[in-house]
């Protein structure tokens, strides 16, 4: 049983570019959230997908967008990239019938901004 | 004011002592509260999850006290492979979790 999978698993962007990340999540599971962890803080929360919509989302600029296509995976998107960007990116997925808080995380993706 | 607040630590411990770790959070509202588990450069995986009667997992016992909003978390007979950073963290919507900072566990021969 696959758990979460995120791709790539390092990348370096230089500012004002864009990037995507890409999430599979756990078997079974329909909801996948992704969090931004910064070095020696805990995990951000950037927002929730369920059922192809954004259905919560932190307090993080529109130049985070997401989305969730009809086999649960996920991409994340960030725009005009800036070096406080720079960041573990953590995916976790969910289901929305399970265990509240029961999220189970990808390994993440650490983007470097120069 | 965060919503959840940790002792960074780090917290450094010889083998086989009892370290226990705080957290509060001060959104009353909060609903379910955890303990999380990250090793360096890895991610967070669940530890407990943690109720208002107190749960026990083999060495570790998390507790709650919504009045004073906190929540505990006490290792036991501490182990090397424990070193690791613990995250509290609680929901405040639908499967959302606001974490800590975590607090960092060192655990020495």
């Amino acid at each position: 049983d696959a758990g979460v999978t995120q791709s790539p698993t390092h990348l370096i962007k230089t500012r004002g570019q864009q990037v995507t990340l890409r999430c599979s999540p756990k078997s079974g599971h329909d909801t996948v959230s992704w969090y931004q962890q910064a070095l020696g803080q805990g995990p951000q929360f950037i927002f929730q997908y369920y059922e192809e919509e954004e259905r919560q989302r932190g307090n993080f600029p529109d130049r985070f967008s997401g989305h969730q296509f009809p086999n649960y995976s996920s991409e994340l998107n960030v725009n005009a990239l800036l070096l406080g960007d720079s960041a573990l990116y953590l995916c976790a997925s969910s289901f929305v019938r399970g265990v509240t808080g029961e999220l189970f995380f990808g390994e993440g993706s650490r983007l470097t901004v120069l | 004011r965060k919503e959840v607040e940790q002792d960074p630590g780090p917290f450094n411990v010889p083998e086989g002592a009892t370290v226990a770790f705080n957290c509060t959070y001060s959104n009353s509202a909060s609903q379910s509260f955890f303990w999380y588990r990250q090793d360096c450069r890895k991610e967070p995986k669940l530890l407990m999850s943690v109720y208002s009667s107190g749960n026990e997992d083999g060495r570790f016992t998390a507790q709650l006290n919504r009045a004073s909003q906190y929540i505990s978390l006490l290792i036991r007979d501490s182990k090397l492979s424990d070193s690791a950073t613990y995250l509290c963290a609680v929901t405040t919507g639908f499967q959302k979790l606001v974490f800590g900072t975590g607090t960092r566990l060192l655990v020495s021969p």
